[in-house]
């Protein structure tokens, strides 16, 4: 499975849109982009994956660039709940998911 | 739906001790894996499972087995425990056949003295 590269940590005004970006240039072509997010010492909760096209649900969007070497999740209005830590994971699908140590995303009042 | 269920919550063990942690889920997933996560890192897969009565090795698994006779269940079993298996154990499941989203349990603190 492909490796991502994340920011460590990234703050975001209570409200505003959070962007966060990842990078996985040696992505294969039938990898999937998968987002998942840690709240606290909580299980990890599902957030969004997607292919090619640019996907949306109830949490988030995903934005995945053409050539498929990176992507922005999208949490369009930021709330304190959402402080947290976002893991940005490539995969082929199946259970196999490589974690990274994430962005730490603090929401400020 | 329960979900995913992993007994004990916390759990102290001294070096040399066995012990299995306990994973189910009431979803019909076909798929299950079992993580750890060390303090300030991400999830290391360290066996996982497509299906009743078939196993794999993950990214960790010397110090550990597993085994998975029914859909429902997948512990984990950790043989002569050693204060390096200190950590947060996380079972997940997902449905499988395309629909991989994994569903995590709360974890289990695990403590080797």
């Amino acid at each position: 499975d492909a490796k991502t590269t994340q920011p460590t940590s990234m703050d975001c005004a209570e409200g505003r849109a959070a962007n966060l970006p990842c990078n996985h240039s040696t992505i294969s072509g039938n990898e999937y982009v998968y987002w998942y997010r840690q709240i606290h010492s909580q299980g990890p909760q599902y957030i969004i994956h997607g292919l090619k096209n640019n996907e949306t649900n109830e949490m988030a969007s995903l934005i995945i660039t053409e050539d498929r070497k990176s992507s922005t999740l999208i949490l369009p209005h930021a709330t304190l709940r959402d402080t947290a830590v976002y893991y940005c994971i490539v995969s082929l699908g199946g259970n196999q998911f490589y974690f990274g140590t994430g962005t730490s995303l603090t929401v400020i009042p | 739906n329960a979900g995913v269920t992993q007994t004990p919550k916390f759990q102290v063990l001294k070096t040399g001790q066995s012990m299995t942690l306990q994973c189910a889920q009431d979803m019909n997933h076909e798929y299950m894996s079992w993580y750890r996560q060390d303090p300030g890192m991400g999830l290391r897969l360290i066996h996982y499972s497509v299906g009743a009565g078939i196993t794999d090795q993950g990214e960790v698994p010397n110090g550990y087995n597993v085994s998975r006779s029914t859909t429902e269940d997948f512990p984990l079993r950790l043989l002569s425990a050693a204060p390096s298996q200190t950590s947060v154990y996380f079972c997940a499941s997902s449905y499988g056949r395309g629909r991989n989203e994994q569903f995590f349990g709360p974890g289990t603190r695990l403590t080797v003295l």
